[in-house]
């Protein structure tokens, strides 16, 4: 099976920078995706092709990729960027799998 | 306006069927590549199915992969997922997405809650 591994929690003061890391063996040869989930809302893509950002998504948020790991950062988190983070990759074979998630807290 | 909406949720048994539907509008349906994910309460997102713009490539998530069917009705702006053999597991709000260039979700629906349980 396909594993996208990431860490359960980071915090952040705000203003201050997130980092989120996202592991598995998939990314050696596929780009990641980010989504960003608040309560009871459905996911936003806030990057994808590792570094790409959607129209619409605050400069603050930037991908970046290297080997098995790809990272999304927050740079001058704000309170409103308090949410779940999941990454999400092509698995091969038209397969795709989302990462573990992470909680952000911006306090 | 891109629009998803679910719907067919519900409570059901397990062993039984059920299902899911997706209306979409506000753009060319059968343009795009659709997923099918779900989220059980609580819990992180799970890949599920997706089928190919015109319905010619499907691909399972191994965990439901010989009980679920996707498809699509292109002439009606439709998604399906037809979920056979229903577990306790299988319990989560299930979403559709629009996947704007290889995996690149731009548009989910709101979900559709789905509870397995005798």
């Amino acid at each position: 099976s396909y594993e996208l591994t990431q860490p359960s929690s980071v915090s952040v003061s705000p203003g201050q920078t997130a980092r989120i890391t996202c592991s598995g063996d998939v990314l050696a040869k596929k780009t990641g995706r980010w989504f960003q989930q608040k309560p009871g809302q459905a996911p936003v893509l806030v990057i994808y092709r590792d570094t790409e950002r959607p129209s619409g998504i605050p400069e603050r948020f930037s991908g970046s990729s290297s080997g098995t790991t790809v990272t999304l950062t927050i740079s001058g988190a704000q309170v409103e960027d308090e949410a779940d983070y999941y990454c999400f990759s092509a698995a091969g074979n038209n397969l795709y799998v989302f990462g573990t998630g992470t909680k952000v807290t911006v306090l | 306006q891109v629009l998803l909406e679910e719907s067919g949720g519900g409570v059901v048994q397990p062993g039984r069927s059920l299902r899911l539907s997706c209306a979409a509008s506000g753009f060319s349906f059968d343009d795009f590549v659709i997923h099918w994910v779900r989220q059980a309460p609580g819990k992180g997102l799970e890949w599920v199915a997706l089928i190919w713009h015109d319905g010619s490539k499907k691909y399972y998530a191994d965990s439901v992969k010989g009980r679920f069917i996707i498809s699509r009705d292109n002439s009606k702006n439709t998604l399906y997922l037809q979920m056979n053999t229903l577990s306790v597991e299988d319990t989560a709000f299930y979403y559709c997405a629009r996947d704007e260039d290889d995996g690149a979700i731009d548009h989910w629906g709101q979900g559709t809650l789905v509870t397995v349980s005798s």
